[in-house]
């Protein structure tokens, strides 16, 4: 099991271009989230997909947007990319039950110029 | 909003004492308390989670839970320098709220030889 699998590690934009980046789970969970995570601000939800077919907004979601292509796949858009979305992404995923525990991908370090 | 709070640290303690590690949350209906630990450069990883009042203890690991006085607390014993990190306290708000978490800015830890 490959767990959550991110897609790009590492990626530098100019601002005004656009991107997406890619996640994947095998875990077969039901819910998969995006978060940011910025020096002394924590890790913010941005969105988050309660099963397939749906997405929310979560804490920090303008200047975004999802697609939750499947059960597996739950992508994130920057549709033009502005220096304060320099920051780090991950995505994780869980399965609602005794635990809720998300378990979070690698990260995508992202830098707009 | 619905916050969580950490003290940033860093906490320094020397190999083999016991560290602690608090969060406060705002929430009183919150339902589940996590603690991840984040490497520098690395994704969180769960160290555990806790649902109820009182103690619960894995290997070197203790998650105290008062939620009359609404804080969280990680005890580390016998400190390894391989504990040296940032731990995330996150709290997932109540029932039928879905399974977003509530994440705290983190505390880091350095445990010297």
């Amino acid at each position: 099991n490959a767990g959550v699998t991110q897609t790009p590690k590492f990626q530098v934009l100019k601002t005004g271009q656009s991107m997406t980046l890619q996640c994947a789970q095998d875990m077969n969970h039901n819910s998969m989230y995006w978060y940011r995570q910025d020096p002394g601000m924590g890790l913010r939800l941005i969105y988050y997909s309660a099963s397939e077919g749906t997405t929310d907004k979560g804490e920090v979601p303008n200047g975004y947007n999802v697609s939750r292509l499947n059960k597996r796949e739950f992508s994130l858009r920057l549709e033009s990319a502005a220096p304060s979305q320099t920051s780090v992404y991950f995505c994780a995923s869980s399965e609602v039950g005794s635990t809720d525990t998300q378990y979070f991908g690698p990260g995508t370090r992202l830098t707009v110029l | 909003q619905k916050e969580v709070e950490q003290n940033s640290g860093p906490l320094s303690v020397p190999e083999g004492a016991i560290a602690s590690l608090n969060c406060t949350y705002s929430d009183r209906g919150s339902q589940s308390f996590f603690w991840y630990r984040q490497y520098s450069g690395k994704s969180p990883e769960l160290i555990m989670f806790i649902y109820s009042n009182g103690d619960k203890e894995d290997g070197r690991f203790t998650a105290q839970l008062n939620k009359a006085s609404q804080y969280v607390s990680l005890l580390i014993r016998d400190s390894q320098p391989s504990d040296s990190a940032t731990y995330l306290c996150a709290v997932r708000g109540e029932a039928g709220g879905g399974n977003k978490l509530t994440f705290g800015t983190g505390t880091q830890l350095k445990v010297e030889l």
